[in-house]
């Protein structure tokens, strides 16, 4: 596509519910990265993928959170048994390579935990 | 680890007026890009500057990068309503990952 698509874009959810964030990056981009945003603050790194490398999985905050890329398509962001404190925006980056310095950024996915 | 740091955090000028915003990092790096955030969403790219370079401009904007100070500065000359948005430095070290600062939140006002 033209751009980076991220789904849903706002998702409300209940404390213990699993939620799947999708994020479709730039056609022939390489890598892919996961940040988790929260309100008013800067971005904070999750998890990377490049190629058919394995992930760098080192910002992921517990193991209730999980990322799979499908070769170098579609990703999902998968976080099980959801708390209050995973309310935040979840944004998805493509670039063509890792020695490629700009980011090319979806609109992000709004999650609320009530 | 954040080592990116702007300053001012927020910072309300004017419509017309230029408005300043600093950057600071702690290790080496590769280079330095500066992103744009409108309304807490998508951030869009405005531009990179290699840490060879000194400075470098894109329309109303000018970047300087001063690697001895470890620090850079983003200029926006003659700030329109369109420009109210946060404004983040990332930078690059030996790795792939961009560490990223908390951001200047801008406000233009009319």
């Amino acid at each position: 596509g033209a751009g980076v698509s991220q789904s849903p874009s706002n998702k409300v959810t209940e404390k213990g519910k699993d939620v799947e964030l999708r994020c479709d990056p730039i056609s022939g981009h390489t890598a892919l990265y996961w940040y988790r945003q929260r309100l008013g603050q800067g971005l904070e790194f999750l998890i990377y993928f490049q190629g058919n490398s394995a992930p760098d999985k080192s910002g992921l905050p517990s193991d209730r959170f999980s990322a799979e890329r499908t070769g170098e398509s579609v990703s999902t962001l998968t976080i099980q048994r959801t708390q209050q404190e995973d309310s935040a925006v979840y944004l998805c980056a493509s670039s063509r390579d890792r020695r490629t310095g700009e980011l090319f950024f979806g609109e992000g996915s709004r999650l609320t935990v009530l | 680890s954040q080592q990116g740091e702007e300053d001012p955090q927020a910072l309300s000028i004017q419509e017309g007026e230029n408005a300043t915003m600093n950057c600071s990092y702690k290790t080496s790096i590769n280079n330095l890009q500066w992103y744009r955030q409108n309304s807490g969403r998508g951030l869009v790219h405005l531009i990179l500057i290699r840490s060879n370079e000194r400075e470098k401009h894109s329309g109303r904007l000018r970047v300087t990068l001063d690697t001895s100070k470890k620090s850079s500065s983003l200029l926006i000359t003659a700030s329109r309503a369109a420009d109210t948005a946060s404004y983040f430095c990332a930078t690059d070290g030996s790795n792939y990952q961009l560490i990223w600062g908390a951001g200047t939140k801008l406000i233009i006002k009319p």
